[in-house]
Formats: C-alpha cells, sequence, structure tokens
C-alpha cells in the first residue's frame, strides 16, 4: 500500500522567513505532484515533478524530487501571506510505464500554513 | 477554456435517498478521476477511467457507490443507499494522454443528514 507523508502537519510562520516541507512516499513512483487548497476551495496544481533531481520554482516556491530517497520537499522562500493554504503532495503507486499515462494519485495529509505579518 | 465542471455544487439528501453527482472533464482529456475528501481520511481516490474504461476501482467504499462514464463528456458518481458517513466533499479531475497533471473541479459537497 502506498503512503505518502507530509511534515509538518501545521505550520505557523512569519513573513519573510523560510521554510521547508517535506513529503516522503513509498513506492517506485517517479512522478510527484504537489497541490495548494485554499479553505472552501478545489485543489490548485502547483508543480508536477517528472524525474529524479526534477527542480520547479514558482515565484516563492521552489519543489524538487529525489527518487532515491523517495522525498519531495516544497521550499518556501520570503512568504507572504497570501501564501498561507493547505499544501498538498501526492505520489501515482508505480513508475511511469513505457508511454506514458495516467494514474490515481495517493494523497499525503496536507500542510496546513499559516503566514503572519 | 473550461475547466473541469462538477454539478451539483452542493447536495443536502436524507439517509437512504440515491444520490447522483455529475462530472464534464476538460475537452480531449482521456482519464477522469473521483476523489473524495473528508476531514477523517483526507483525500482519497475512489475510481478513475481512461477513455471512458473504468481501470481501478479498488477505492470504492461498498456496492453503494457505483461510477460510468457513457462518453468521454461526462461521468456519474452515485450512491445508493445514501448514509451520513458519506457526507464529503467530491472532487472530479481530468488528465490528458501522457496523464501527468490532473486538473481538479470546484468540487460537490454532499451533506446526508
Amino acid at each position: 500500500e502506498l503512503k505518502v507523508e507530509q511534515n509538518p502537519l501545521f505550520l505557523s510562520m512569519q513573513e519573510g522567513k523560510n521554510y521547508t516541507i517535506y513529503c516522503n512516499y513509498s513506492t517506485t513512483s517517479d512522478r510527484l505532484y504537489w497541490y495548494r487548497q485554499d479553505p472552501g476551495k478545489s485543489l490548485e496544481s502547483l508543480f508536477v515533478l517528472l524525474s529524479n533531481g526534477a527542480v520547479k520554482q514558482e515565484g516563492r516556491l521552489m519543489a524538487s524530487l529525489d527518487t532515491k530517497a523517495r522525498l519531495s520537499t516544497l521550499h518556501i522562500t520570503a512568504a507572504v501571506h497570501d501564501l498561507s493554504a493547505t499544501y498538498f503532495c501526492a505520489a501515482p503507486p508505480r513508475a511511469v510505464y513505457s508511454g506514458g499515462g495516467a494514474d490515481g494519485l495517493t494523497f499525503g495529509k496536507g500542510t496546513h500554513l499559516i503566514i503572519q505579518p | 477554456d473550461a475547466g473541469v465542471i462538477q454539478s451539483p455544487r452542493h447536495e443536502v439528501t436524507e439517509m437512504g435517498q440515491e444520490v447522483t453527482l455529475r462530472c464534464k472533464p476538460i475537452s480531449g482529456h482521456d482519464y477522469l478521476f473521483w476523489y473524495r475528501q473528508t476531514m477523517m481520511r483526507g483525500l482519497e481516490l475512489l475510481i478513475y477511467f481512461n477513455n471512458n474504461v473504468p481501470i481501478d476501482d479498488s477505492g470504492m467504499p461498498e456496492d453503494r457507490f457505483s461510477a460510468k462514464m457513457p462518453n468521454a463528456s461526462f461521468s456519474t458518481l452515485k450512491i445508493q443507499p445514501s448514509e451520513p458517513r458519506d457526507s464529503a466533499v467530491y472532487f472530479c479531475a481530468s488528465s490528458g494522454t501522457g496523464g501527468h497533471e490532473q486538473f481538479f473541479g470546484p468540487g460537490t459537497r454532499l451533506t446526508v443528514l
């Protein structure tokens, strides 16, 4: 059974600070997804990491993937209040097979991030 | 471009009633996923389709749940009979060939009294 574990599950931080959210997963998946969810809203795709060593950045957020360690990180640089949300990582159950294709995702419990002015 | 469309957005029903949730994926996408979100269990995959064919329904909780995809632009998730423990937000998501990014609909908030 695939397990996806995030930590921390709750994070309160001040604006301007840096922090990292960690995501460990238990299978041979070579892909990792990060989503953002605002209260009462749907999930917004942030990053899709498709290979070992993949690094993607968007604004103050940067995500990376180490498939050997089965670890992904989401780094927040100089946090601002607008980044307050719940962040989820998710992984498919296996490495993508030849020819590509989607798979259902297993999600972590989410990291509830509050950024205070 | 319209995103994933779900209806209804909110549904309140009484225990024992049949509930049907609807989803229209993004045009051209050939994968469709149904997920459920609750406080206790988080986000769970229920079932997914590829080219209208169910691929993995191992997440469907029990026989009261059924899902269909009669064509490429429409899917339903039915609960019959509904129970209070089915109360949750049900999300539909779709993905294109290559299957990397999944785009989520706005969700249906179901309350079973």
